[in-house]
């Protein structure tokens, strides 16, 4: 069964680091999203994509966050600076006919 | 404006009791609805879904969930808890139409617990 791919899986940075994650989202799903959960709260939207555009990043902070999917398929979010509130599950999905969304592993990220 | 609110934060029944999960929604236009699963350091898996089709909706590891319009409710029940059960669940509305369509808001989740 097709999977969506995130790595790393953990990632342990000081602030004021860059770091960068990677999603691979299940063959032939042209949107794209990253989701951003905080310990013990449901997943906020950071980014939806439809193939190499950008639909909605309307909660995206842009002052540190970007996020890019040059070629329609594979994605990169990156943090730069990272802060300590940025300390959460970054997570990854991918859908084909926007009804249903299929989510990776996530990218566990501490901020020290 | 979309939202979900989910009804305890933490609940915990014993192996083979009934399991209910409460979601209530708020949305101005006819909603999808969706219940996901996940487990410690893992992604949301699928349970199940509404898109307006049938109000009964039965999904994987035998939960199901009904559409009540009237309630604006999309709560989630199995009959009978498993070990395995144990999890945090999430209930969440998207849009139907639109540029952002497809665009999840969830709700903050309940944690299932499972007494042997």
């Amino acid at each position: 069964e097709a999977e969506v791919a995130q790595s790393p899986r953990y990632k342990i940075t000081e602030k004021s680091q860059a770091v960068a994650f990677w999603c691979d989202p299940i063959s032939g799903h042209a949107t794209l999203y990253w989701y951003r959960q905080i310990l013990g709260q449901g997943p906020e939207l950071l980014v939806q994509f439809q193939d190499e555009s950008v639909v909605d990043d309307s909660q995206l902070p842009k002052d540190r966050f970007s996020a890019e999917r040059l070629k329609g398929v594979d994605s990169t979010l990156k943090i730069q600076p990272a802060e300590l509130g940025d300390s959460a599950m970054y997570l990854c999905a991918s859908s084909y006919s926007r009804d249903t969304q299929y989510f990776g592993p996530g990218t566990r990220l501490t901020v020290l | 404006a979309q939202s979900v609110t989910q009804l305890g934060s933490h609940v915990s029944v014993s192996e083979g009791a009934l399991v209910l999960l409460r979601c209530n929604y708020s949305s101005s236009v006819p909603p999808y609805l969706f219940w996901y699963v996940q487990y410690p350091n893992q992604g949301l898996q699928l349970l199940l879904k509404y898109t307006s089709a049938a109000t009964l909706v039965k999904g994987i590891n035998g939960f199901e969930a009904e559409f009540k319009k009237s309630e604006t409710s999309f709560h989630l029940t199995k009959p009978s808890a498993h070990m395995s059960d144990a999890a945090e669940y999430f209930c969440a509305v998207s849009r139907n139409y639109g540029g952002s369509q497809g665009n999840l808001i969830f709700g903050k989740g309940t944690k299932l617990s499972v007494k042997p």
